[in-house]
């Protein structure tokens, strides 16, 4: 069965340092996601990406993040100059955006990104 | 703004039990979906179950089932006959259209089921 995948599992960073989150979404999806999770916390919405462009980021989703999908498969969150507050794990999603798919979310399983 | 409120954050059941999971949320919205997720430890979120707004019928699938009470915007989850498998954290969705259909989520509740 198609699953979303994510890489790496565990990025440590130094603070100021930039990020690349990595996912490969599930081939056929044409909505993309990255929602955080801060330990303890609830899971939070920070983008949207359809047809090579951001639908809706959060408040979130500052100049510091950004998204692409570079080459068709893959789908990155960037983070600029990181902050300790970003530490959290980060988990991308796809969805096939089909009448049929009732916005069903296929989620990956995280990045854990600790900034020290 | 919508939210949603899972106030159980943890709970444990005796296998072959049965166990409800609660959550609320908050909308004005009168067209959304509802869903109930699963985290098995150190995996990744898989769909448990969906509700649409406008059905009055409670999904079931299996051995869980949801009581969805849409005036009073509530959605448990109910697990039957548990099993070791569904340890877990449960996470409550919601979602409407709003430009995208992003997922609003309660904070969890993580269960135990105990042998």
């Amino acid at each position: 069965e198609p699953e979303v995948t994510q890489t790496p599992s565990h990025q440590v960073t130094q603070m100021g340092q930039e990020v690349i989150l990595r996912c490969v979404p599930i081939s056929n999806h044409l909505y993309f996601y990255w929602y955080r999770q801060i330990l303890g916390q609830k899971v939070e919405f920070l983008v949207s990406f359809y047809n090579n462009e951001i639908s809706e980021k959060s408040e979130i989703f500052d100049d510091q993040f950004s998204v692409e999908r570079p080459d068709g498969s893959n789908f990155t969150l960037k983070i600029r100059s990181t902050k300790l507050e970003d530490s959290a794990m980060y988990f991308c999603a796809s969805n096939a955006g089909t009448s049929v798919s009732y916005n069903e979310q296929f989620f990956g399983p995280g990045t854990r990104l600790t900034v020290l | 703004a919508q939210t949603v409120t899972q106030s159980q954050p943890e709970m444990s059941v005796q296998e072959a039990e049965t166990v409800t999971l609660s959550c609320t949320y908050d909308t004005s919205e009168n067209n959304y979906y509802l869903f109930w997720y699963k985290q098995p430890p150190s995996r990744q979120m898989i769909l448990v179950i969906r509700q649409e707004a406008y059905k009055q019928q409670n999904a079931t699938e299996n051995r869980f089932s949801v009581n969805f009470q849409k005036a009073a915007k509530s959605f448990s989850l109910k697990i039957s006959d548990s099993q070791l498998g569904d340890t877990a954290m449960y996470f409550c969705a919601f979602t409407t259209f709003s430009g995208t259909y992003k997922y609003i989520f309660g904070t969890g509740t993580r269960l135990k089921v105990l042998a």
